[in-house]
């Protein structure tokens, strides 16, 4: 079974520009996160999908960054403008829905913002 | 708020040792916690989870959980020096959609 894949694994951007980051979670996984880890701190959830549908973006900086998934398959995570401080790995991750344990993590992405 | 808080470490032991890594949290309706390890550069994985109060064992590792004072522990028995690692607590109100809430983790170190 394939994994988490995300895409790209490095970026490096100037403040003010914009960046995508793309997802494909594991085949028949209906619930995708996206969390942002910034060095020497936990993940921090930044939005929640169920299928298409979002379930939990509370902590999303919505003025900033944005985040689809419209076929309930693969997802894009945008940031536009970027930040200094947006500098962090962004990780996918996916479960298979209701009632599982584990969330399945994709490599990440690197982000540094200069 | 949720929080989840972790001493940050690093928690040195020595190979063999027993490492014992210590979480609590916050919100009292949290009913799932898990342990992740992440090791440098690379992606968490799930270790263990627990449901219930008391002692979950799987291999070297035993998972303790105590909700009365809001606690839950990581036990690893016969550390390894491949066990240096980031451990992260995390915790979901329940088994639905709720969303994880992770501590900063803990950085372990196994020496030879």
């Amino acid at each position: 079974e394939a994994g988490v894949a995300q895409s790209p694994r490095y970026k490096i951007i100037e403040k003010r520009q914009s960046v995508a980051f793309w997802c494909n979670p594991i085949s028949g996984h209906a619930t995708l996160y996206w969390y942002q880890q910034i060095l020497g701190q936990g993940p921090k959830l930044l939005i929640q999908f169920q299928n298409n549908g979002v379930v939990d973006d509370s902590q999303l900086p919505k003025d900033r960054f944005s985040a689809e998934r419209l076929k309930g398959v693969d997802s894009t995570l945008k940031i536009q403008p970027a930040k200094l401080e947006d500098s962090a790995v962004y990780l996918c991750a996916s479960m298979t829905g209701t009632g599982a344990s584990e969330q399945y993590f994709g490599p990440g992405t690197r982000l540094t913002v200069t | 708020q949720k929080e989840v808080e972790q001493n940050s470490g690093p928690l040195s032991v020595p190979e063999g040792a027993i490492a014992s890594l210590n979480c609590t949290y916050s919100d009292r309706g949290s009913q799932s916690f898990f342990w992740y390890r992440q090791y440098s550069g690379k992606s968490p994985e799930l270790i263990m989870f627990i449901y219930s109060n008391g002692d979950k064992e799987d291999g070297r590792f035993t998972a303790q959980l105590n909700k009365a004072s809001q606690y839950v522990s990581l036990l690893i028995r016969d550390s390894q020096p491949s066990d240096s690692a980031t451990y992260l607590c995390a915790v979901r109100l329940n088994s639905g959609y709720s969303t994880l809430t992770f501590g900063k983790g803990t950085m372990l170190l196994v020496s030879p």
